[in-house]
């Protein structure tokens, strides 16, 4: 069935370090592939998208690639800063949005 | 534009007592999505609404969970009885055109 694994965490990174944060995902069709960004005390906002094999969303430094022949999308970003700290959602549509367990990210001075 | 808006933001109840959450999605948003959040998980899908009538509520517990919207715009979200186990974030979200937007979710405590 479908199904969303990302990578678990939690994730501690000094700032301007780089992170990667995997996500691979089962589903059959042609999904759209998402990452999801959880501040703290806040509901989810949605960081990059993509919508097609080989697109690649990105946004406020961070960047995710569609891979279609290794069904992944991991997330990306060259230098953490400290309000990057936050819980990371991969997911994508089918008949309905599919959630991964969410990577905890804590970036520290 | 305006998000989608959820209250109430935070509730405290006692085991076995009724709860009752509200969310007005997006203008337009003809598709309505309400999920469950425990904590150190992802969201869990209890229903999906498109316009008024409900597209998949597989993940919902009837016996206890109920949702409607009316007119196809604000949704309830209801639990009567409550247990322990309810306790979690709950999220509304409102999509056009396979991308969804989140309400800032309303935390419920069961004590």
């Amino acid at each position: 069935g479908n199904s969303v694994t990302q990578m678990e965490g939690p994730v501690t990174l000094s700032e301007e370090a780089f992170l990667t944060i995997n996500c691979t995902y089962t589903a059959t069709g042609y999904p759209s592939l998402f990452w999801y960004v959880q501040y703290p005390g806040e509901g989810l906002q949605l960081l990059l998208k993509a919508t097609k094999a080989d697109d690649k969303g990105s946004n406020k430094g961070f960047e995710a690639t569609y891979r279609k022949e290794t069904t992944s999308f991991h997330l990306e970003k060259g230098s953490v800063q400290v309000s990057d700290s936050a819980v990371y959602f991969c997911a994508f549509t089918g008949n309905q949005f599919y959630f991964g367990t969410g990577t905890s990210l804590t970036v520290i001075p | 534009e305006a998000g989608v808006a959820q209250s109430p933001r935070y509730k405290i109840i006692e085991k076995r007592q009724s709860v009752a959450f509200w969310c007005n999605p997006i203008s337009g948003h003809a598709t309505l999505y309400w999920y469950q959040q425990i904590l150190g998980q992802g969201p869990k899908l209890l229903i999906q609404f498109q316009n008024n009538g409900v597209v998949d509520d597989s993940q919902l517990p009837k016996d206890r969970f109920s949702a409607e919207r009316l007119k196809g715009v604000d949704s309830t979200l209801k639990i009567q009885p409550a247990k322990l186990e309810d306790s979690a974030v709950y999220l509304c979200a409102s999509s056009l055109e396979r991308e969804a937007f989140f309400g800032q979710g309303t935390r419920l405590t069961v004590v």
